[in-house]
């Protein structure tokens, strides 16, 4: 199964662009990049999803580069509700079962 | 649309007892669901997926004769917690991917299970 990396923890200022980078270096040519942000004590929310080419969708836009060994997650205008632990995944597809391998995420905090 | 709920959403019980959570996909059909567990300050850990109308596929460490999975129709999974001790203490989340050409999966808003 593909693992990412990503930072521990980030901050932002509230309206600004916040920039959530993930290192998928193992990933195979047929895993895609899954996005998904926890807010405390709920479960997770899917934000975004993509294989090659870039994705946009009302929530954010998601960027991955040509050898599709790290990608990164644009929230373009962070206000304090964005603030949560933000996990990235590569779907693994044993089996066909298309699990999820959660990483340690990045803490997003938005600052006023 | 694609909405995930659990049943219930806190539950505290005594040491020995057995505890079922339900996990129901309100608007879809689910072919895979999948169960989660998570520690304070923790990521999630995947404990086992479920198919409907099959067994369970546990992850390594997962005890399933303590963790009882039933997937008995498209739109509902249960996980029981038998005999369940402090240390099963944890907040158990629910997934449900809709599969065929969507396979992101959508997750419930978890069940916090204390055990005294």
């Amino acid at each position: 199964d593909a693992k990412t990396t990503q930072p521990p923890s980030m901050d932002c200022a509230e309206g600004r662009a916040a920039n959530l980078p993930c290192n998928h270096s193992t990933i195979s040519g047929n895993e895609y990049v899954y996005w998904y942000r926890q807010i405390h004590s709920q479960g997770p929310q899917y934000i975004i999803h993509g294989l090659k080419n870039n994705e946009t969708n009302e929530m954010a836009s998601l960027i991955i580069t040509e050898d599709r060994k790290s990608s990164t997650l644009i929230l373009p205008h962070a206000t304090l509700r964005d603030t949560a632990v933000y996990y990235c995944i590569v779907r693994a597809t044993t089996s066909g079962t298309y699990k999820y391998i959660f990483g340690t995420g990045t803490r997003l905090k938005v600052l006023a | 649309g694609a909405v995930v709920s659990q049943h219930p959403s806190r539950v505290i019980c005594k040491s020995g007892t057995s505890v079922k959570i339900e996990c129901r996909s309100l608007d879809f059909q689910a072919t895979t669901m999948f169960w989660y567990r998570q520690f304070p300050k923790k990521s999630l850990m995947l404990m086992a997926t479920s198919n409907e109308g099959s067994k369970a596929t546990y992850e390594q460490g997962v005890e399933k004769d303590k963790f009882l999975i039933n997937h008995a129709s498209l739109t509902l999974s249960t996980l029981t917690v038998t005999s369940a001790h402090p240390e099963d203490s944890s907040f158990y989340i629910c997934s449900a991917r809709r599969g065929g050409s969507y396979n992101e999966q959508f997750f419930g808003p978890g069940t916090r299970l204390t055990v005294l």
